[in-house]
């Protein structure tokens, strides 16, 4: 079964330091999403990309966050530097098309100390 | 600003009952919506998408319903079984491509 691939599973660091998460999506799919889950907040959009290009980066914080695709098999989620408040559970999800089916990852836990 | 509400946000039942699961949402302007599980330390997986045109889809003992005028809908469970046991989540997508999740409903089926 094709799937989405999310390193590391688990990354613990101390604040301040930088931390990059990275994605594979399904070959093939040309969407890929990046999400944060928190307790508190629930799943919450970060960023996407169509066909490599960002649609729609408003739920990232732009100071500390950036998110890219420096080719259509790896997409990047960097924060720096890093804040104790982004400790959470952060997915890459890919699809096709628009409005379709999305397939996640199992996520990269992170832990900010 | 779309906000999307799912109650109860647990629930428990025993084996063999059937159940429903509730989302709504507050703008009916919607492009889809899709309902996911989410097993426990472990990433989301699409049940059932369902497109602003659609009223409902089915796959297998599921069966998940659209109400855009009212800002609702179903998520229905025939016969639950243990392995059912996970978070149920709705997603409802805007045709700006802006994707709003649920909170949950933690299901839990008893033996």
């Amino acid at each position: 079964d094709a799937r989405v691939t999310q390193t590391p599973r688990d990354k613990v660091t101390e604040m301040g330091q930088e931390v990059t998460m990275r994605c594979q999506p399904i070959l093939g799919h040309n969407t890929v999403f990046w999400y944060r889950q928190t307790m508190m907040q629930g799943l919450e959009l970060l960023a996407y990309f169509r066909n490599r290009a960002p649609l729609d980066d408003s739920g990232m914080p732009k100071d500390r966050f950036s998110a890219e695709m420096p080719d259509a098999t790896l997409a990047t989620l960097k924060i720096q530097p890093s804040e104790p408040r982004d400790s959470a559970v952060y997915f890459c999800a890919s699809g096709s098309g628009t409005g379709g089916t999305q397939h996640f990852g199992d996520g990269t836990r992170l832990s900010i100390l | 600003k779309q906000e999307v509400t799912q109650i109860p946000a647990a629930l428990s039942v025993p084996e063999g009952e059937n159940l429903v699961l509730n989302c709504s949402f507050t703008d009916s302007a919607i492009y889809n919506l899709q309902w996911f599980r989410q097993d426990p330390g472990k990433g989301l997986t699409s049940l059932l998408l369902i497109q602003s045109s659609q009223r409902e889809q089915t796959s297998g003992r599921l069966n998940a319903s659209l109400d855009k005028s009212s800002g609702r809908s179903t998520l229905y469970i025939a016969a639950s079984q243990p392995g059912d046991s996970a978070t149920y989540l709705c997603d409802v997508g805007g045709s700006q491509g802006n994707l709003i999740f649920g909170k949950g409903t933690k299901l839990s089926v008893k033996p």
